[in-house]
């Protein structure tokens, strides 16, 4: 089974700083989640990616399949921007769930 | 497009008490499943499906029932709730394996 880390676990950041979580995990993947969840809020998904960076406004996701590692990104973080951020890697096989992080949960203040 | 659609979205139980929690999507995606979050743990599997008629178990399943008659319906069932199932759960589709996963709005379940 797939083993997913996540850190830091929690983040704390000023308003315009630049923020980086990192996710690693064990067993080669053909893809990899990024997520988000507001506070008592659903998840949506904010990236899928297999291979090199997405860009989306002011998130950027990275992943480099040879060390089994993701970043997630965010260029001047805004107040609006906290929340929990999950990585998630695909269960395996054809069985189509996935296998989640921890979770950053990230407070940007003003 | 409606996309996933659970509810209820708020929910307290009695202990022994059965309920089921409902999960349909409108995107004709085959692959879902249910999960629940609960405080430092992250989210783990209870049971999936990946087409209508065919379901198995996930990580955690004692306690919960699916089926899937359809491929738009997956609901999950407690057949006797107990205080160990207070959490939040979340159902989730895709249409493939490797493919944009959307999820439903979550429902916060207590059982006291």
């Amino acid at each position: 089974k797939n083993e997913v880390e996540q850190s830091p676990q929690n983040l704390t950041a000023q308003e315009g700083e630049f923020i980086t979580i990192n996710c690693s995990y064990s067993v080669g993947i053909s893809a990899l989640h990024w997520l988000q969840q507001h506070p008592g809020g659903g998840i949506v998904s904010l990236f899928m990616l297999s291979s090199g960076k997405k860009k989306h406004g002011r998130l950027i996701a990275t992943i480099n399949i040879q060390e089994k590692h993701s970043s997630l990104h965010i260029t001047a973080s805004h107040p609006r921007d906290s929340a929990v951020y999950i990585c998630a890697v695909p269960g395996g096989g054809s069985q189509g769930n996935l296998i989640f992080g921890k979770g950053t949960k990230l407070s940007v203040k003003p | 497009n409606a996309g996933v659609t659970q509810t209820p979205k708020f929910q307290v139980l009695k202990t022994g008490q059965s309920m089921t929690l409902q999960c349909a999507q409108d995107m004709n995606h085959e692959y879902m499943s249910w999960y629940r979050q609960d405080p430092g743990m992250g989210l783990r599997l209870i049971h999936y499906s990946v087409g209508a008629g065919i379901t198995d178990q996930g990580e955690v399943p004692n306690g919960y029932n699916v089926s899937r008659s359809t491929t738009e319906d997956f609901p999950l069932r407690l057949l006797s709730a107990a205080p160990s199932q207070t959490s939040v759960y979340f159902c989730a589709s895709l249409q493939r394996v490797n493919t944009e996963a959307f999820f439903g709005q979550g429902t916060r379940l207590t059982v006291v």
